[in-house]
């Protein structure tokens, strides 16, 4: 099984700041990586697949980016929707697996 | 705007069997893939397994000796079946629609609303 680590555990930013998440693989998971946004008491929300394709109503400001097991999830200014927690996942061996999530908390 | 729900008990006694339930909405479930999800209280979340209609579920290998996934086209539903339950199978378990598609992968694009499952005497 792959196993995903994220840094930092938590990431504190002020509004209108940009973030940068964290993400890294055990061995090569290639391009195949998606990120997942989830606010308390929701269920997770598909940001990004293939590395850096956005999901259909993922805003432009999130962009990722890296390969074979170093990835990246950068907001570029961050709005007050997107203090949530974000779970990097590798979706190129089954079992698919999640990051501990980093989550991005307002400074 | 497909919808799915979750269905079952949110008190399970240990070495029992969890029964969850998945309805969709708008009967698009033979057109899919579906899967199980789930997040322990405070913890990150962890594939459980998938299902389509014309193909075998694919279930996780750590809990495929005690897991069923099945489909039943004619009523909407998609249903888990987990045996000997403990209680670090505590969690929120999360149905989802495989609808995002690219490059032979498919990703989660709806979800339920998550059914907290709790395993305790």
């Amino acid at each position: 099984e792959i196993v995903m680590t994220q840094s930092p555990v938590t990431l504190s930013v002020s509004p209108g700041e940009r973030a940068t998440l964290s993400c890294r693989a055990s061995q090569s998971v290639g391009n195949n990586l998606a990120w997942y946004q989830q606010t308390p008491g929701q269920a997770p929300r598909l940001l990004i697949y293939d590395m850096s394709t956005r999901a259909p109503d993922t805003p432009d400001r999130f962009s990722g980016s890296g390969s074979g097991t170093d990835f990246t999830l950068t907001i570029s200014s961050l709005q007050s929707e997107d203090f949530a927690v974000y779970y990097c996942q590798q979706h190129d061996k089954w079992p698919r697996t999640f990051g501990p999530g980093t989550k991005v908390d307002v400074k | 705007q497909v919808q799915l729900q979750e269905s079952g008990p949110g008190l399970v006694k240990p070495s029992e069997t969890l029964s969850l339930t998945c309805t969709v909405s708008d009967g698009s479930i033979g057109d899919s893939y579906w899967s199980w999800i789930r997040q322990p209280p405070g913890k990150a979340l962890e594939w459980i397994g998938f299902i389509r209609f014309d193909r075998n579920p694919t279930y996780n290998p750590s809990l495929s000796s005690r897991l069923t996934i099945s489909l039943e086209t004619s009523k909407n539903q998609f249903s888990l079946n987990l045996r000997s339950m403990s209680a670090a199978d505590t969690a929120v378990y999360y149905c989802a629609r495989l609808g995002r598609c690219s490059l032979g992968h498919c990703h989660p694009d709806h979800w339920g609303q998550g059914a907290l499952v709790t395993v305790s005497s």
